[in-house]
């Protein structure tokens, strides 16, 4: 496709469960950003990569949040033992690099009950 | 990392012009302005980015004063699908820097056109 894509679109987990969100960047795309919205608020960054490498890692909250990007494309993040405080719209961005502009992906909504 | 500041919410009406002012006192040299509109559901989108003067592209203006430690954003005769939440921000676009500093949002301006 033209843009940024990430599956799901929608996610509903249970406390306590492990959750994969994965993110499709735009082809040939080395940068790839997560970021995640809560509700009224600005996207908060996590994590970014360049190429398989992550940059930038700061953002992650805690040890429970984990990202790969194995072939420097697809890149997934995990979510172990989710907690309510987890739920948020996960963003997916990437770049040509670092000075291009961002474009991001739709999101994925998550939801922990 | 230079905070931003910009007002909550602005209204207006379709056919105005609409002018979003973002303060950014401690600005680094370094530092590029972007601007980014956001519908409900979608992810943020780019619409703008300068460093000095005036920038214009098909959608939007972007005004830097000299002093460089604030920005507007107009939008000329909006219309209905205008209505978005606006983020200014402000980051290097240098390699040496992070991905972090390239992108942090502030909350947003939200611009409601009205009929």
């Amino acid at each position: 496709g033209a843009g940024v894509s990430q599956t799901p679109s929608n996610k509903v987990t249970e406390k306590g469960k492990y959750v994969e969100l994965r993110c499709d960047p735009i082809s040939g795309h080395t940068a790839l950003y997560w970021y995640r919205q809560s509700l009224g608020q600005g996207p908060e960054f996590l994590i970014y990569f360049q190429g398989t490498g992550a940059a930038d890692d700061s953002g992650l909250p805690n040890d429970r949040f984990f990202a790969v990007r194995p072939e420097g494309s697809v890149s997934t993040l995990k979510i172990q033992r989710t907690e309510r405080g987890d739920s948020a719209v996960y963003l997916c961005a990437s770049s040509l690099g670092l000075a291009d502009a961002v474009q991001f992906g739709p999101g994925t909504r998550l939801t922990v009950l | 990392l230079a905070k931003t500041t910009q007002p909550i919410s602005m209204d207006s009406y379709e056919g105005q012009e609409v002018n979003i002012t973002c303060s950014h006192n401690n600005i680094a040299t370094n530092d590029y302005i972007t601007w980014y509109q956001q519908f409900p559901s979608q992810g943020p989108r780019f619409i703008i980015q300068g460093y000095k003067t005036k920038v214009t592209n098909e959608v939007a203006s972007l005004f830097i004063p000299a002093d460089r430690k604030s920005s507007t954003l107009s939008l000329p005769r909006v219309s209905l699908s205008d209505t978005a939440v606006y983020y200014c921000l402000v980051g290097s676009r240098t390699s040496m820097d992070t991905g972090r500093r390239a992108l942090t949002f502030g909350s947003g301006t939200r611009l409601q056109v009205q009929p």
